[in-house]
């Protein structure tokens, strides 16, 4: 059974300060993962997806890395700003399916 | 340019009412996902399909139906509200692997 962990659950940081949000899973033998921003009330919008096969992908200040042998994921982001305030979700399918499983979240707070 | 809508946005329910969201998407895709969220609980899958015409449980599925007749829609019922169901209901659905998902649907039942 697939289980997402995400350390820490709540973040609070100086505006341009880099950071690294952390998401670990139990099975490895995933073929994808994604990570999700979720504003306060609103749905959830698409950030990056990792392929098994990619270890990286970058989109302007985030960069995620996909280490499947030991099961994490970071989410880096660069410079962060008051506008990067948010929940930061990541979701993995369960071995063999496409059953996404969330993790619980990081909730950031940029400080201006 | 619509991806994922979900119907109704909001709705109340009394104890033991029933009711259906509907979840309709226009990209074409084979999956579809029913969750729902809570506070400190993060997202849970409730039921899921892989194609029309197809379901099938996911973590929390008790309380629930659903039926994928039509590739673009996928409906969740509720057949008996209770106030546990009290949440935020998202839909997503998927083809290649990358979830989209809808706005979220927020549910009350008194």
């Amino acid at each position: 059974k697939q289980e997402v962990t995400q350390i820490p659950a709540a973040l609070s940081v100086p505006e341009g300060e880099n950071l690294v949000l952390n998401c670990s899973f139990t099975d490895s033998a995933i073929y994808n993962l994604q990570w999700f921003r979720q504003d306060p009330g609103k749905g959830l919008t698409s950030l990056l997806l990792i392929q098994s096969s990619q270890r990286e992908q970058t989109s302007g200040r985030l960069n995620a890395s996909l280490d499947k042998s030991s099961g994490r994921s970071t989410l880096y982001i660069a410079a962060s700003q008051p506008g990067d305030s948010a929940t930061y979700l990541c979701a993995v399918p369960t071995s063999g399916t496409y059953k996404y499983i969330f993790g619980t979240g990081t909730r950031l707070k940029v400080l201006a | 340019n619509a991806g994922v809508t979900q119907t109704p946005k909001f709705r109340v329910l009394k104890t033991g009412q029933s009711m259906t969201l509907l979840c309709a998407q226009d990209m074409n895709h084979e999956y579809m996902y029913w969750y729902r969220q809570d506070p400190g609980m993060g997202l849970r899958l409730i039921h899921y399909s892989v194609g029309e015409g197809t379901t099938a449980k996911g973590e929390v599925p008790d309380g629930y139906n659903v039926s994928r007749l039509k590739k673009q829609n996928f409906l969740l019922g509720l057949e008996s509200a209770a106030p546990s169901q009290t949440s935020v209901y998202f839909c997503a659905s998927s083809d290649t692997g990358e979830l989209f998902f809808g706005e979220g649907s927020r549910l009350t039942v008194l």
